[in-house]
């Protein structure tokens, strides 16, 4: 089956600091990769996604590179803000067949805290 | 902009009653889903729909049902709600199918507590 593997959280980082969050994937076909944040009190809302290797998201500062050969998609920013202090869910969907309706696997979300 | 709004923000209620979750989306998206998130567990699906009464379980549907009677409107059914339902509810929505449809559209959420 498919899953999502993410580092395990939480993450506390201070003001301009550099962010990893590890992702990990196993899929049976072609996934669609992406990343969701979730700030507090709210929904999900898409950060960034890829759908093919080698495809290389962004958006806000954040990067993430879809690599087929680690089955990965670790996401990245150079200089976190405190505003960047939310939940991160890596999901994926797969591409092909008609029965998908980007139906989302997540990964179970890593807390990060940005302290000023 | 899409929106997607959930009928209730907090609900409390108590084992066994029958429970009513309503999600609305204005954006004539086909495909609508409900999630539950627990702490650790990240989001794990339960049902989700591709067409008008179209419905098809999720990862986790024991305990809940749902109905679709229009295209905007997704309804997640709690039969008798017990305590292990005590969760925070997402309803999402996506247009089409495939990797493009991975594009969900996420409600603010519903916290459910079950006494």
């Amino acid at each position: 089956g498919n899953s999502v593997t993410q580092m395990e959280g939480p993450v506390t980082l201070s003001e301009e600091a550099f962010l990893t969050i590890n992702c990990t994937y196993t899929a049976t076909g072609y996934p669609s990769l992406f990343w969701y944040v979730q700030y507090p009190g709210e929904g999900l809302q898409l950060l960034l996604k890829a759908t093919k290797a080698d495809d290389k998201g962004s958006n806000k500062g954040f990067e993430a590179t879809y690599r087929k050969e680690t089955t990965s998609f670790h996401l990245e920013k150079g200089s976190v803000q405190v505003s960047d202090s939310a939940v991160y869910f890596c999901a994926l969907t797969l591409n092909a067949g008609g029965t998908s309706y980007g139906k989302l696997t997540f990964g179970q979300g890593t807390i990060l805290t940005v302290h000023p | 902009d899409v929106k997607v709004t959930q009928s209730s923000r907090y609900l409390v209620k108590r084992t066994g009653e029958k429970v009513f979750l309503e999600c609305v989306q204005d954006m004539d998206h086909e495909n609508m889903f409900w999630y539950r998130q627990d702490p650790g567990l990240g989001l794990r699906l339960i049902y989700f729909s591709y067409d008008v009464k179209m419905k098809e379980k999720g990862d986790i549907p024991e305990g809940y049902s749902v109905s679709r009677e229009k295209k905007e409107r997704f309804s997640l059914i709690l039969e008798s709600a017990s305590t292990n339902q005590t969760s925070m509810y997402l309803c999402a929505s996506s247009l089409g199918n495939g990797g493009l449809a991975g594009t969900q559209y996420f409600g603010p959420g519903t916290r459910l507590t079950v006494l």
